[in-house]
């Protein structure tokens, strides 16, 4: 069965270190997996896709993940946390089953950003 | 142009009103999405249209009734909805390709008094 596990809840980082969005899924086939970030009252946004090409994937703002088969992590990365980064952030995947593909969304990750 | 335009932005209505909630993108998407979410809590699928036919309904309740009158027109219509029904309303669209990015509208904030 598809699933997606955010490992956290909550994460804080102070202004300018490294941010760690962590997140796992399992899989029968080959998936599509996204992460998206929400600000507050507001729509999602598509940080970034991994559709089976490079396994470093960049995206907006800064931000990369890396696509890790053996370990079925799809870990979300920035080296330097701007306080416009505090929002929910969600880890996505786009898989088979047997009645054609399904989206499944991680439970969120809320990243603060201390001054 | 990348966006799903949601109209109204907010919107308060009583438990025998009928309102209606509207999405619109001109990306040529052929796949329509209807999300709810609740706070702290990631969106939850209600409706797929793919090529302007219903293709999902994740057993909804009656009392959302959703259309799409054209490939960049998607409705939500609201009747008899109960205080639970409170939520964050999420339009996205999407290539009818496997695997495609959705993009998600602003949302319409619903309150049931």
């Amino acid at each position: 069965a598809q699933s997606v596990t955010q490992l956290d809840s909550h994460v804080s980082v102070s202004e300018g270190t490294p941010v760690l969005l962590r997140c796992n899924y399992s899989s029968s086939y080959s998936p599509s997996l996204f992460w998206y970030v929400q600000h507050p009252n507001k729509g999602l946004q598509l940080l970034l896709k991994y559709t089976s090409a490079a396994t470093l994937v960049k995206g907006i703002n800064g931000f990369e993940a890396e696509f890790k088969k053996s370990e079925t992590s799809f870990h979300l990365t920035k080296p330097s946390a701007h306080m416009s980064d505090a929002a929910e952030y969600f880890c996505v995947v786009s898989d088979r089953y047997s009645g054609g593909f399904k989206t499944i969304f991680g439970a969120g990750t809320r990243l603060f950003v201390k001054a | 142009d990348t966006e799903v335009t949601q109209t109204p932005k907010h919107l308060v209505m009583g438990m025998t009103n009928k309102k209606s909630l509207k999405c619109e993108q001109h990306m040529g998407h052929r796949a329509m999405y209807w999300y709810k979410q609740k706070a702290k809590k990631p969106p939850e699928l209600m409706f797929v249209y793919s090529y302007e036919k219903l293709s999902i309904n994740e057993s909804v309740p009656s009392r959302f009734s959703p259309e799409c009158p054209n490939s960049s027109l998607l409705n939500l219509h609201l009747h008899a909805l109960q205080p639970e029904d409170s939520a964050l309303y999420l339009c996205a669209s999407s290539q009818e390709i496997p695997g495609s990015e959705q993009y998600f509208g602003p949302g319409t904030r619903l309150t049931v008094t």
